[in-house]
């Protein structure tokens, strides 16, 4: 079954403008990971953000969680055209080892 | 660091036959994961392995699914007999050991696109 579950499920904006994501979970969790899919490949980790955390930054890249309401939201400031990919949220239950992934959102960045 | 290396990148089928995917994960990595990815169901575990040792299975579908690590730098997935319903993008990923229960990033291959006609 999914743990996280993202939204929306598609997403098309123009470069330069913020693209947000949020993913929602269902159980205890000890951290909680994004991920990108570009067509054809495997995904790549982007930013890992413990339970005890509430905000995070890399780069372009911001990732809140709010433990009390199960979510967490992924915001890519000033987006390029090389954004374009699937984002997936992951988490794993408290003491699995296991990630499990979200249905993603696709991202569209027009350039 | 070449990354987790998966092959073949692309296999076609027929039902019936034997389907082997194979996986290199990075070394010194210490845990490996199989994953299948549809549109219909998304990403979903099938198997993983600790220091080569099967830790879950539970993901696996059917008994025609068999998994296994005989070594730290090489793990199989094998189908037997596959069937139409099998095709998927299957990944192989691998991790760093895990501390004080924190989840390490997995690192991913690229897949195997598998079409079983």
């Amino acid at each position: 079954s999914q743990q996280g579950e993202e939204d929306p499920q598609a997403l098309s904006i123009q470069e330069g403008e913020n693209a947000t994501m949020n993913c929602s979970y269902k159980t205890s969790i000890n951290n909680l990971q994004w991920y990108r899919q570009n067509s054809g490949r495997g995904l790549v980790h982007l930013i890992l953000i413990r339970s005890n955390e509430r905000e995070k930054h890399s780069g372009r890249l911001r990732v809140t969680l709010d433990t009390s309401k199960k979510s967490s939201s992924l915001l890519i400031t000033a987006s390029r055209a090389a954004d374009t990919a699937s984002y997936f949220c992951a988490t794993a239950d408290t003491g699995r080892r296991a990630l499990t992934f979200g249905s993603g959102t696709r991202l569209q960045v027009q350039p | 660091d070449a990354g987790v290396i998966q092959s073949p990148r692309h296999e076609v089928t027929e039902m019936g036959q034997e389907v082997t995917l194979r996986c290199k994960p990075i070394s010194g990595h210490d845990y490996l994961f199989w994953y299948r990815q549809t549109m219909m169901r998304g990403l979903e575990l099938l198997i993983y392995f600790n220091n080569n040792v099967p830790i879950d299975d539970s993901g696996m579908p059917e008994d025609r699914f068999s998994a296994k690590m005989p070594n730290a730098s090489f793990s199989t997935l094998k189908i037997q007999p596959s069937e139409p319903r099998d095709s998927a993008v299957y990944f192989c990923a691998s991790s760093l050991g895990v501390r004080r229960n924190m989840n390490s990033p997995l690192h991913f291959g690229n897949g195997t696109r598998l079409t079983v006609t």
